[in-house]
């Protein structure tokens, strides 16, 4: 299993360029989820998913859309790129049963950099 | 989310030396993660506590999880190296998952 995999590792956009952030997992996990970590700082919830055509905000949704239309894939669009967008993106799925919690499983991170 | 407070925010320790972050909650936690993330690298899942008081050890890591279920502490042992990164802690309630904002661990030679 590859696990959660993401492309590309590394991107730099100008300003007001549009690009989507790929992830896909082969775990047949349900859930997955989008996070942005600027430098030096934890992990800020962008988008989520618990199944295939269904996604819901997180904690820092602006300026970006999500899709998912299979269980494996999850992209992150991100439209009109702005300097603040600046930061590493993590993409991670987890297994879920009903109300129990597992544990989220990471992909390597995008870098991206908006200039 | 219910919102988690992670102290401290970073720790320089010389090898050897024991290391312990916190992870507080005014509120109930339902259950509590623990990740770490290498510099560079992505976070990675260390443990999960689920009942009140639960103790888990992972060879030189300690992990409790509080008796009123408000907190839990990471605890490393005569810290190496290898240590170095950033211990995240998780309250795994609800869909909007939440992490704490981290505590950096460097470790000295």
């Amino acid at each position: 299993n590859a696990g959660v995999t993401q492309t590309p590792k590394f991107r730099i956009l100008k300003i007001g360029q549009s690009m989507t952030l790929q992830c896909t997992q082969d775990m047949n996990h349900n859930y997955m989820y989008w996070y942005r970590q600027d430098p030096g700082m934890g992990l800020k919830l962008i988008y989520y998913s618990v199944g295939a055509g269904i996604t819901d905000k997180g904690e820092v949704p602006n300026g970006y859309n999500v899709s998912r239309s299979t269980t494996e894939d999850f992209p992150l669009r991100l439209e009109l790129a702005a300097p603040s967008q600046t930061s590493v993106y993590f993409c991670a799925s987890s297994y879920s049963m009903g109300l129990a919690a597992y544990e989220q499983y990471f992909g390597p991170g995008t870098r991206l950099t908006v200039t | 989310g219910q919102q988690v407070m992670q102290i401290p925010q970073y720790q320089h320790v010389q090898e050897g030396e024991d290391f312990t972050t916190y992870c507080n909650s005014s509120t109930t936690l339902s259950n509590i993660q623990w990740y770490k993330q290498r510099p560079g690298g992505h976070p990675v899942f260390l443990i999960q506590l689920v009942k009140s008081g639960e103790v888990k050890k992972q060879k030189r890591l300690t992990f409790q999880f509080g008796e009123a279920k408000k907190n839990s502490s990471l605890h490393i042992t005569a810290t190496q190296t290898t240590d170095v990164g950033t211990y995240f802690c998780r309250n795994t309630g609800g869909f909007k998952t939440i992490f704490g904002a981290g505590t950096r661990l460097f470790v000295k030679a």
